[in-house]
């Protein structure tokens, strides 16, 4: 079975750029989350969809935070513009659904703002 | 507010010198605690689910506990591929089941 799938791997920008990552959870996995993992720190949730619904976003910065899940699928999460505070992992993770379900964990994209 | 605290923040064990880490928990309520295992690099591992006091699972060297404030992650006889970052998180029933991470504990197995 093919695990969470993310991309890119790592990325560096400049501050007061934008970025985009993509996520491809696992098959047949309706709930999708995005992390966000600061160096020594636990991650941190920004977002959380079931299918294509936003089911929780209150971490989410949203004047420079957005994102997506396009016919309950793939996702997509966008900074713009970039600040150097936004440095970190950006985790995507998938379950079977929402319930006290455990999460599987793609291998994360490494931001780096300068 | 809910929160989640894990302790000690790292553990330097020598092999098969067994020792427990600590996850004690503040929320409104409980879906399930999570543990996850997190080597560098790569993204958190999903190792257990609890979801009431007093009960407990099992893997290999590892093992699981969980009471009304707290879970612990006991480990027997570690071995040196056990050194990673344990990481543990609740489900809260607030807000569409949100999900919160605790800091980690960073454990170091000596040969």
């Amino acid at each position: 079975e093919a695990g969470v799938a993310q991309s890119p791997r790592y990325k560096i920008i400049e501050k007061r750029q934008s970025v985009a990552f993509w996520c491809n959870p696992i098959s047949g996995h309706a709930t999708l989350y995005w992390y966000q993992q600061i160096l020594g720190q636990g991650p941190k949730l920004l977002i959380q969809f079931q299918n294509n619904g936003v089911v929780d976003d209150s971490q989410l910065p949203k004047d420079r935070f957005s994102a997506e899940r396009l016919k309950g699928v793939d996702s997509t999460l966008k900074i713009q513009p970039a600040k150097l505070e936004d440095s970190a992992v950006y985790l995507c993770a998938s379950s079977l659904g929402s319930y006290a379900s455990e999460q599987y964990f793609g291998p994360g994209t490494r931001l780096t703002v300068t | 507010e809910d929160q989640v605290t894990q302790s000690p923040e790292a553990l330097r064990l020598q092999e098969g010198e067994s020792s427990s880490l600590n996850c004690s928990y503040t929320v409104s309520g409980l879906r399930g605690l999570f543990w996850y295992r997190q080597d560098p690099g790569k993204g958190p591992e999903f190792l257990f689910t609890l979801y009431s006091a007093g009960e407990e699972k099992e893997k290999e060297r590892l093992k699981a506990t969980l009471t009304k404030k707290e879970s612990f992650l006991h480990i027997t006889a570690p071995k040196p591929e056990d050194s990673a970052t344990y990481l543990c998180a609740v489900q809260t029933n607030t807000g569409g089941f949100k999900t919160i991470f605790g800091a980690g504990t960073r454990l170091f197995v000596k040969a």
